[in-house]
């Protein structure tokens, strides 16, 4: 079955880091270019980084950038998201999403993983 | 990068057709013809319905479909369903960024 499953969501303090990670499993994952969504409770999607197939193409929403860092390992066919500094605005559900062949768009989305930063 | 304005919420009846706005720039919407639309119900993940505007994905039924003119997408749904009541988002390519996604509208069949 072609799928993504995120891991590794919980409770955090503020300052407080996590790393999320995602395992793609059913289609070549090397392949692909990855990103990371996330969805605050009741809000909308917020796109919030992207990576090349090799990994050495990488973006990220101003939201995150210099706080969260994205990477993948093609040999174990897993997507992670570094969290640093996080603030009680990042609790949200975290989805991994697959790029399509065309490029941009989310073609395969996991099921999410709760982050949520509070003391 | 501003998120792109979608009404809040769009109703319909059943059989009906209904068309959902999406609107940007010419820094994205307008300028590529990269325009995406998901559904989304709730506790679930999104599912990609258009992509590049017009496209259906393999699955999805022709009751969906999509356009574009200048800054402004568009999602139709016709003959309304009942499943078909769910959270829509678009997104598009942006100048400064590969993703930004819309304010998301609520779809409510009566």
């Amino acid at each position: 079955e072609v799928q993504l499953v995120e891991s590794g969501g919980g409770l955090v303090q503020p300052g407080g880091s996590l790393r999320l990670s995602c395992a793609g499993s059913g289609f070549t994952f090397s392949g692909y270019e990855m990103n990371w969504v996330r969805q605050a409770p009741g809000k909308g999607l917020e796109w919030l980084s992207y990576i090349s197939t090799t990994g050495r193409a990488m973006y990220y929403a101003d939201s995150v950038e210099g706080r969260f860092t994205v990477s993948r390992d093609n040999a174990k066919n897993s997507l992670y998201l570094h969290m640093n500094s996080l603030r009680a605005e990042d609790t949200a559900l975290y989805y991994c999403g697959r790029e399509s062949f065309g490029g941009n768009t989310v073609d395969l989305w996991g099921q999410g993983t709760l982050v949520t930063v509070s003391s | 990068q501003s998120a792109l304005t979608q009404p809040a919420s769009v109703s319909g009846s059943p059989g009906q057709s209904i068309t959902i706005s999406c609107t940007g720039t010419s820094s994205d919407v307008g300028g590529y013809n990269y325009v995406s639309w998901y559904q989304q119900h709730p506790g679930k993940a999104p599912k990609l319905m258009i992509y590049e505007v017009s496209h259906r994905p393999s699955g999805v039924s022709n009751r969906f479909s999509g356009s574009k003119s200048g800054n402004t997408a568009s999602l139709t749904i016709s003959g309304l369903q009942a499943e078909d009541e769910a959270d829509y988002y678009c997104s598009s390519y942006t100048t400064s960024r590969p993703y930004v996604f819309g304010t998301g509208t609520t779809v409510t069949v009566l």
